[in-house]
């Protein structure tokens, strides 16, 4: 049974760094790409980054000069830690396993249940 | 980047009608993807590959398209159909997502 669950910590003060690991079961991060995706409080989807199964990331390029997204292989976790936070970095932090269609494109079968992170004083 | 634009903002239905949602891309991509999302809880893959039907999803959800206009198609509404509903497309980097259309019961 696949499972992803994000945990960190639910308020964090603005300039400082957010720190969140996906735990997940089911399946290999060294098998299956997953996405860190974020949703302000009533607003839509924003993909943040990627780690690769080989291990290589992919960020967004609004996002990527405060973002890292590493991996422990033999905890089978996926972290996501962001720098300088601000107020409108708040919002639901989901990771989200990938699957791959016939035409190479990723999509998103499987999504961990979120955390949800206020950037406040 | 390619920016996704979703088909109406907000919409409601009653239980038995038809109810049809479309996203357009600024570029051509090759599939396009869609989620359910209801009220404090994470998004659930409804059609994958523009036209295939994630597991465990009714059949009255259907999708179709090409190119840069795609849709999701509800047949007959149901009341548990109420729910934020996103296209995502991966043809090109970076992924991208539908500002969502929300569907209301009437």
């Amino acid at each position: 049974q696949v499972r992803l669950k994000e945990s960190g910590p639910r308020l964090v003060q603005p300039s400082q760094t957010l720190s969140v690991t996906c735990t997940v079961s089911g399946f290999s991060v060294t098998s299956y790409h997953v996405s860190w995706v974020r949703q302000p409080p009533g607003k839509g989807l924003e993909w943040v980054g990627a780690i690769w199964k080989g291990g290589s990331t992919d960020y967004n390029s609004a996002l990527k000069s405060r973002l890292s997204i590493s991996r422990d292989t033999s905890k089978n976790q996926v972290f996501l830690k962001m720098n300088s936070l601000q107020t409108d970095d708040t919002g639901t932090y989901y990771c989200a396993k990938h699957e791959t269609d016939y035409g190479y494109n990723d999509y998103f079968d499987y999504w961990g249940q979120g955390v949800m992170v206020t950037v406040s004083s | 980047e390619i920016v996704l634009t979703q088909s109406p903002t907000t919409t409601a239905a009653s239980p038995g009608e038809k109810v049809t949602i479309t996203c357009l891309a600024s570029s051509s991509v090759s599939n396009m993807y869609w989620y359910q999302q209801k009220s404090g809880a994470s998004p659930k893959l409804l059609i994958y590959s523009t036209s295939s039907l994630a597991s465990g999803v009714p059949d009255r959800f259907s999708g179709s398209g090409s190119g840069t206009s795609y849709s999701l198609t509800i047949n007959t509404m149901e009341a548990e159909d109420a729910a934020t509903y996103y296209c995502q497309q991966w043809s090109s980097n970076p992924d991208t997502f539908g500002a969502g259309t929300k569907l209301e019961l009437k």
